[in-house]
């Protein structure tokens, strides 16, 4: 069976700029949430989404956004990009065969997209 | 609201020696999970052992176990019989009503040979 799958692996962009990363959960799994690390603070969640909607949101900005697709694939979007925006963002999925989500839902990971703003 | 805190920035242990990294945490809510991941240098979180809040057994996973002790709000992770491929970053972390992780700020084992 397939882990969860980051694309790209590592993008560098430059200030002002957006960018789009994109994130292939385990087959079956619907539920599809981001996470922002980065060495000050930390690992971070950004957002989660659950049947094509965002369910739950972390304290990150409006310039952050995200979206899910039938497929439960989902994307994350960052626009106009500062230099405090690189990090690895790690996307994992989960099963969620308890609704809302139960608290032995485990979450698996992917390798991250690292992201490198200039 | 939740907090996770890891105190050890780094270990080291020998190789086929035991290790304990430590976490502590605190939460209001009674029903909450707690969860181990290992990052090694590739970046990918893989998962290691799960305990929840209701389990009146300690959860083990291989040479992995984690000693749950409620009252103190701990869950500490030993590894047993280390292996020079355990080197990485440890994260803790603890899921409490919403379907996402709060994180510790993670221990990174070093293994001697």
């Amino acid at each position: 069976k397939a882990g969860v799958t980051q694309t790209p692996r590592y993008l560098i962009k430059t200030r002002g700029q957006q960018v789009t990363l994109s994130c292939s959960p385990i087959s079956g799994h619907r539920s599809v949430s981001w996470y922002q690390q980065t060495p000050g603070q930390g690992l971070q969640f950004l957002f989660e989404y659950f049947s094509e909607t965002q369910r739950n949101k972390g304290n990150f900005p409006g310039r952050f956004s995200g979206r899910q697709f039938s497929n439960s694939r989902s994307e994350m979007n960052v626009s106009t990009l500062e230099l405090g925006d690189s990090a690895l963002y790690l996307c994992a999925s989960s099963l969620d065969v308890l609704r809302g989500g139960g608290n032995n839902e485990k979450l698996f990971f992917g390798s991250g997209t690292q992201l490198s703003v200039l | 609201a939740q907090k996770i805190t890891q105190t050890q920035p780094g270990m080291f242990v020998q190789e086929k020696e035991a290790v304990t990294l430590d976490c502590t945490y605190d939460t209001s809510d009674p029903s909450y999970g707690l969860f181990w991941y290992k990052q090694p240098s590739s970046g990918e979180m893989i998962f290691l052992i799960y305990q929840g809040s209701y389990d009146q057994q300690n959860a083990t996973e291989g040479r992995y176990s984690l000693n749950f002790q409620k009252a103190r709000k701990s869950a500490n992770l030993v590894i047993s019989a280390s292996q020079l491929g355990d080197s990485a970053m440890y994260f803790c972390a603890m899921k409490a009503g919403a379907n996402n992780l709060f994180f510790g700020t993670g221990t990174r084992l070093t293994v001697i040979p």
